[in-house]
């Protein structure tokens, strides 16, 4: 099946620099989320794009949807100690059942006071 | 407030009993999801019912039964067939689709999550 490829895996940072991860995909995407999930609970979502070249900001964060429609990252600026989480990036392809996302497995981001 | 709620949040289970975690949404969604979450594995979908008296199959549903006999209300039935059962459980919701994609189009909401552990 589909599969978004989603990385780095994990990130160790010092607060306040800038962090970045991305997601690319074999397929075409019309849909691209990005979640955060702290431990024991449920993710949250942080920003979605629809359209391809779309820039968001949320606060600190900013996600891009990639102009091929294949990729998307997202930035968080200054970290802090509560950005520590996994965050995952999760899409929908042309063709794709509508709502069904595909989800990376996720960066996991620690930060160091 | 609106939103997703699962419970228990814990459940300790024997191997060969059956257990059923709960999730109630209250945001009018159509569409319900059960997703399995593994360490390093993402999230893997199990079963979704985008209406009521109806679901289909996810990625790994053998194993686990559901059933949507309210809007509200999509009951996840881990049962004794399921090898590996240990994991966090993840409840979601969205709006129906409406074959268009629009802002707030394929957005899931997530529950917090339940955590099944098999003794």
């Amino acid at each position: 099946g589909q599969q978004l490829n989603q990385s780095p895996q994990s990130m160790f940072i010092q607060e306040g620099e800038d962090v970045s991860m991305n997601c690319t995909s074999s397929s075409i995407f019309n849909t691209w989320l990005w979640y955060k999930q702290e431990p024991g609970e449920g993710p949250v979502l942080l920003i979605a794009l629809y359209k391809a070249g779309e820039l968001t900001s949320n606060g600190r964060l900013t996600a891009q949807f990639g102009i091929t429609r294949k990729d998307s990252f997202l930035n968080i600026s200054a970290s802090i100690p509560s950005d520590v989480g996994i965050y995952f990036c999760a899409g929908n392809y042309y063709g794709g059942s509508q709502g069904n996302l595909i989800f990376g497995k996720g960066t996991k981001l620690s930060v160091k006071p | 407030d609106g939103g997703i709620t699962q419970s228990p949040k814990y459940l300790f289970r024997k191997e060969g009993q059956n257990v059923t975690l709960s999730c109630e949404q209250n945001l009018n969604h159509d569409a319900m999801y059960w997703y399995r979450q593994d360490p390093g594995q993402g999230l893997r979908l199990i079963y979704y019912s985008q209406i009521v008296n109806d679901f289909q199959k996810g990625d790994i549903a053998e194993g686990y039964s559901v059933s949507r006999e309210k809007k509200e209300s999509f009951p996840l039935t881990v049962t004794s067939a399921q090898k590996n059962p240990t994991a966090f459980y993840l409840c979601a919701s969205r709006t129906r689709d409406s074959g268009r994609i629009f802002s707030g189009a394929n957005v899931l909401t997530f529950g917090a999550g339940s955590r099944l552990t098999v003794l």
